[in-house]
């Protein structure tokens, strides 16, 4: 069965350009999630999705982060202008939802360079 | 917030010793407790959970003990093999639906076992 898939799985870019990084969950599943994880540091969170409701972008570092979701489909995450601290690997999750369907599926991530 | 402490790593242990694994949280509320494991080259995956005070979640030969009292969540393994080598994260999230459900991590502590 598919798992999550996330695409690029590398990605180089020069500072001050925009990146967009592509996301696609496990079939019917209703919960998406982005983090980012840079060298030495544990996961963070970034931004949620749940079905049709307003995503809790909580966890987003600047205004140049934003991500969309149609439906419970296919989610993209841009950064634009891109700093050289945006370097990191960001993960997307997908679970089902709902309080018996909390366990997150990971996809491999994509590594993200910013030089 | 919300926040996850790991012991510091890295960890280096010979085939058959035993492993525990600090972790402590903090938290408001009951939150769900994870122990997700990142093997060379691959992506991250759930190694176990334990959703309320007291459960022990196990897999794998890992075992760990949801302690409310010393808001606690060891990972301990009573012989480890090399195949076990990996980057090890523990985690939390609320119980219930909606944002609480994002994940909050450790930084991760890498796991190198030797033949």
């Amino acid at each position: 069965g598919a798992g999550v898939s996330q695409s690029p799985s590398n990605k180089v870019t020069e500072k001050g350009k925009d990146v967009e990084l592509r996301c696609d969950p496990i079939s019917g599943h209703t919960a998406l999630y982005w983090y980012r994880q840079r060298l030495g540091q544990g996961l963070e969170f970034l931004i949620y999705f749940q079905g049709n409701s307003a995503p809790d972008k909580s966890g987003l570092p600047s205004d140049r982060f934003s991500a969309e979701r149609t439906g419970e489909s296919v989610s993209t995450l841009t950064i634009q202008r891109t700093q050289q601290e945006d370097s990191a690997v960001y993960l997307c999750a997908s679970s089902l939802g709902g309080v018996l369907g909390n366990e997150q599926f990971f996809g491999p991530g994509t590594r993200l360079t910013v030089l | 917030g919300d926040s996850v402490t790991q012991m510091e790593g890295p960890v280096t242990l010979s085939e058959e010793a035993f492993l525990t694994i600090n972790c402590t949280y903090t938290a408001t509320g009951y939150p769900s407790l994870f122990w997700y494991v990142q093997y060379p080259g691959e992506g991250l995956q759930l190694l176990l959970k334990a959703t309320k005070a007291d459960d022990k979640g196990s897999n794998k030969g890992f075992e760990a003990t949801y302690r409310k009292e010393t808001t606690s969540f060891h990972l301990e393994k009573g012989s480890v093999q090399v195949s076990d080598s990996a980057v090890y994260f523990c985690a939390l999230s609320g119980r219930q639906t909606g944002a609480n459900s994002k994940l909050t991590f450790g930084k991760g502590i890498t796991l190198s076992v030797r033949p």
